[in-house]
């Protein structure tokens, strides 16, 4: 079946430092990828999207390129910043799976924290 | 803008007891699903639902149920709490597709005691 790894974390970073969050898939068909973050307190909010092979996503300085040779779509940011503090989430849809649209298969998620 | 939202934010049980968690969006979504979040175990899969009277189950659906009478709204039932479904519960919806973004609710932390 379908599975997303991450990164173990948690990360500890100092502002302005540069980001990469790892993030590896399995999947049976051709997936679309995605970066879902979430703040303290709150639900998930989608950061960015990918949706075929060489597709590079961005939103706020984050950027993840969805490579299909290394089944890769790792997380970067050129200068963090105390605000980006929250949980990453990889996750990918592939509906070639034999599951329904919409359905998404997530990673455990990166506890990110940045200081001052 | 309501978006998703989920009811009650945060709720304690005891073993055995019953409870819905509600969950309602506002944005028209065929697609709507329950996942549980775990430590160190990212968002799992409960249960899903691509429209109005069809669901279906997802990953770790024992112990729960859901139901879909209408398009808007998507509750969990919990049968007979059980200490391991100490967890904090999302409700999502999207469009049907498989580039579409996924909306959450903002949770609901369970205890089971």
């Amino acid at each position: 079946g379908d599975s997303v790894t991450q990164m173990e974390g948690p990360v500890t970073l100092s502002e302005e430092a540069f980001l990469t969050i790892n993030c590896t898939y399995t999947a049976t068909g051709y997936p679309s990828l995605f970066w879902y973050v979430q703040y303290p307190g709150e639900g998930l909010q989608l950061l960015l999207k990918a949706t075929k092979a060489d597709d590079k996503g961005s939103n706020k300085g984050f950027e993840a390129t969805y490579r299909k040779e290394t089944t890769s779509f790792h997380l970067e940011k050129g200068s963090v910043q105390v605000s980006d503090s929250a949980v990453y989430f990889c996750a990918l849809s592939d509906p070639a799976g034999g599951t329904s649209y919409g359905k998404l298969t997530f990673g455990q998620g990166t506890i990110l924290t940045v200081h001052p | 803008n309501a978006g998703v939202t989920q009811t009650p934010k945060f709720q304690v049980l005891k073993t055995g007891q019953s409870m819905t968690l509600q969950c309602a969006q506002d944005m028209n979504h065929e697609y709507m699903s329950w996942y549980r979040q775990d430590p160190g175990m990212g968002l799992r899969l409960i249960h899903y639902s691509v429209g109005a009277g069809i669901t279906d189950q997802g990953e770790v659906p024992n112990g729960y149920n859901v139901s879909r009478s209408t398009t808007e709204d998507f509750p969990l039932r919990l049968l007979s709490a059980a200490p391991s479904q100490t967890s904090v519960y999302f409700c999502a919806s999207s469009s049907l597709g498989q580039n579409t973004e996924a909306f959450f609710g903002q949770g609901t932390r369970l205890t089971v005691v």
